[in-house]
């Protein structure tokens, strides 16, 4: 089976521009969820999403960040305009029937922003 | 904040030796996890242990889970080289926001061989 599938892998942008940061959950996963890795903050949730619906946002920095899922099968975080505080790995994770369960991880999109 | 720490920070051994990694939590848990990282790498779960549990193994990992202590242990014994990554807790907790899957800053361990 496939995991889960992000994209790019590696992004390089300069400040104010727009960075989009893809997600394909597992098949059949019902929960999608955005986390960030520094080395100053740790893995902290972003945003989660069950049966595509936006649940708790709580997490995203501020308005420069904003997440979707438009189907079962694909998510997007964006972030516009970009800073180079927002310089971070950026994964994605799904589970399956509770928020508190095992997730699995894709790879993650390590973006530096310039 | 964080729910878990780990201890300690980093750790090195030698191939063949056991590794033993400290997570401690501060709220009420319903279940606790261990998870690798690999450098470069996502995220892999290795064992959930619920608050009903003590110890649970799995190959080499034995995890245990003090309630009444608030902590947990994630003991990997005959360690190898490929045993080298971070270790991180996560534990489900519930907040203002509702319920979480929370990390710790994780444990870097270095396996010589």
């Amino acid at each position: 089976d496939a995991g889960v599938i992000q994209s790019p892998r590696h992004e390089v942008t300069e400040m104010g521009q727009e960075v989009t940061l893809r997600c394909k959950p597992i098949s059949g996963h019902d929960y999608l969820f955005w986390y960030r890795q520094t080395m100053m903050r740790g893995l902290e949730l972003l945003i989660y999403f069950n049966n595509n619906v936006p649940i708790d946002d709580s997490g995203m920095p501020e308005d420069r960040f904003s997440a979707k899922m438009p189907n079962a099968s694909f998510s997007t975080l964006k972030i516009q305009p970009s800073e180079p505080r927002d310089s971070a790995v950026y994964f994605c994770a799904s589970s399956t029937g509770t928020i508190t369960g095992e997730l699995f991880f894709g790879e993650g999109s390590r973006l530096t922003v310039l | 904040s964080q729910q878990g720490e780990e201890d300690p920070q980093a750790l090195s051994i030698q191939e063949g030796e056991n590794a033993t990694m400290n997570c401690s939590y501060k709220t009420s848990i319903n279940n606790l996890q261990w998870y690798r990282q690999n450098s470069g790498r996502g995220l892999v779960h290795l064992i959930l242990i619920r608050s009903n549990e003590r110890e649970k193994h799995s190959g080499r990992l034995r995890v245990t889970l003090d309630t009444s202590k608030k902590s947990s242990s994630l003991l990997i014994t005959a360690s190898r080289a490929a045993d080298t990554a971070s270790y991180f807790c996560a534990t489900d907790a519930r907040d203002t926001s509702g319920s979480r899957l929370t990390f710790g800053e994780g444990t870097q361990l270095t396996v010589n061989p």
